[in-house]
């Protein structure tokens, strides 16, 4: 099978611009989670999408957004970049249930200038 | 106090030496309990997943959790320069969700 896959690696962006990511998960995975990882903070969750549904948010601004298709694969957007957005974005897909082991990307690089 | 605090590291053992990564956490109720491990420029990959208190192993690897103190631990026999690598301890608070609660990981340096 093959693993979950995030689209772009990496991507350079100055402050007041958006960003749109990309993650498809596992194949027959329907729950995508998304993380943000930085120095400071560590591994942070922002959302997590299961059937197209928000099923649970992280403490973030309105400024981070998500969504998720019919096929599972979702998108995360970060609107008015600020130098502080700069991390390493992660997603996450599992089966159904919770409790699931979830399986991480790659993850894709952003930086703010 | 975050929810789930660990040793910050960074750790320089030998080759061959007995690895001990610690966690705690602070809610009693999370009762899932994972150890990832992330190279550089890569995303983490789940190495042990325990549920409740007790031990569990997997080759060199053994996670134990200890629910009467909030302590979570992996330890690493026979450590190999392959597993340089930053640990993360994670838990799931339980009910119909992924969110993934982490430590902030601690890197570990095995020396050939």
């Amino acid at each position: 099978k093959a693993g979950v896959t995030q689209t772009p690696r990496y991507l350079i962006k100055t402050r007041g611009q958006q960003v749109t990511l990309s993650c498809s998960p596992i194949s027959g995975h329907r729950s995508v989670s998304w993380y943000q990882q930085t120095p400071g903070q560590g591994l942070q969750f922002l959302f997590e999408y299961f059937s197209e549904t928000q099923r649970n948010k992280g403490n973030f601004p309105g400024r981070f957004s998500g969504r998720q298709f019919s096929n599972s694969r979702s998108e995360m957007n970060v609107s008015t970049l600020e130098l502080g957005d700069s991390a390493l974005y992660l997603c996450a897909s599992s089966s159904d249930r919770g409790q699931d082991t979830q399986y991480f990307g790659p993850g894709t690089r952003l930086t703010v200038l | 106090q975050k929810e789930v605090e660990q040793d910050p590291g960074p750790l320089s053992v030998p080759e061959g030496a007995i690895v001990s990564l610690n966690c705690t956490y602070s809610n009693s109720a999370f009762q899932y309990f994972m150890w990832y491990r992330q190279y550089s420029r890569k995303g983490p990959e789940l190495l042990m997943y325990t549920y409740s208190s007790g031990n569990k192993e997997d080759g060199r690897f053994t996670a134990q959790v200890d629910k009467s103190s909030k302590y979570i631990s992996l330890f690493i026999r026979d450590s190999q320069p392959s597993d340089s690598a930053t640990y993360l301890c994670a838990t799931l608070p339980g009910g119909a969700t992924n969110k993934l609660i982490f430590g902030t990981g601690t890197l570990l340096a095995v020396q050939p």
